[in-house]
């Protein structure tokens, strides 16, 4: 069974500092590894999605990577504004279901 | 364009009550599943339909039942509500390649917050 973790759970950081999250699974033969967001009392909003045979993604100011042997994948945030404050989930897809972490919570202080 | 939807949004039910959770997507895809988020715990698949006519139990499925009514819709039933399902329960949908495995992400809906007491 596929266990996804996610460090720190929580992180509060001045803004405009950049940052990494982080995200581990313990089954490396997964088919993508996908980045959301959700906004407190929302669903959740995809962010990026890396296929198994891609090593990362980027969109505007994140970017997602995946390194399947070590079975890691982490999200770089460039330059944080007070609107990215939410809680970013990774979700790893095999054995025909996607497994997500619990999140990290994260706050970006003005 | 509605994407999921989801009803009710809120709902308070005593121990022993049954409820059934709405769910529709409007994006024509062939997957969609039911999760459920507790604190600390992420979300916990519940119940899944790979296409229309089929079920899957996921992670969590005791004390659930699920039906696929069409394509669009899938619903998710308690028939005896317990306070361990004191949950928000998520809604989403995918589509995905003949082999099962997804072209792309899943959408989701706004969630159902359920309390019982």
């Amino acid at each position: 069974k596929q266990e996804v973790t996610q460090i720190p759970a929580a992180l509060s950081v001045p803004e405009g500092e950049n940052l990494v999250l982080n995200c581990s699974f313990t089954d490396s033969a997964i088919y993508n590894l996908q980045w959301f967001r959700q906004d407190p009392g929302k669903g959740l909003t995809s962010l990026l999605l890396i296929q198994s045979s891609q090593r990362e993604q980027t969109s505007g100011r994140l970017n997602a990577s995946l390194d399947k042997s070590s079975g890691r994948s982490t999200l770089y945030i460039a330059a944080s504004q007070p609107g990215d404050s939410a809680t970013y989930l990774c979700a790893a897809y095999n054995f025909n279901k996607f497994y997500f972490g619990s999140g990290t919570k994260l706050n970006v202080k003005p | 364009n509605a994407g999921v939807t989801q009803t009710p949004k809120f709902q308070v039910l005593k121990t022993g009550q049954s409820m059934t959770l709405q769910c529709a997507q409007d994006m024509n895809h062939n997957s969609m599943y039911w999760y459920r988020q507790d604190p600390g715990m992420g979300l916990r698949l519940i119940y899944y339909s790979a296409s229309e006519g089929t079920t899957d139990k996921g992670e969590v499925p005791n004390g659930y039942n699920v039906s696929r009514l069409n394509k669009r819709e899938f619903s998710l039933r308690l028939e005896s509500a317990a306070p361990s399902q004191t949950s928000v329960y998520f809604c989403a949908s995918s589509e995905v390649w003949a082999s099962g495995d997804p072209e792309e992400t899943q959408y989701f809906g706004p969630g159902t917050r359920l309390l019982v007491l």
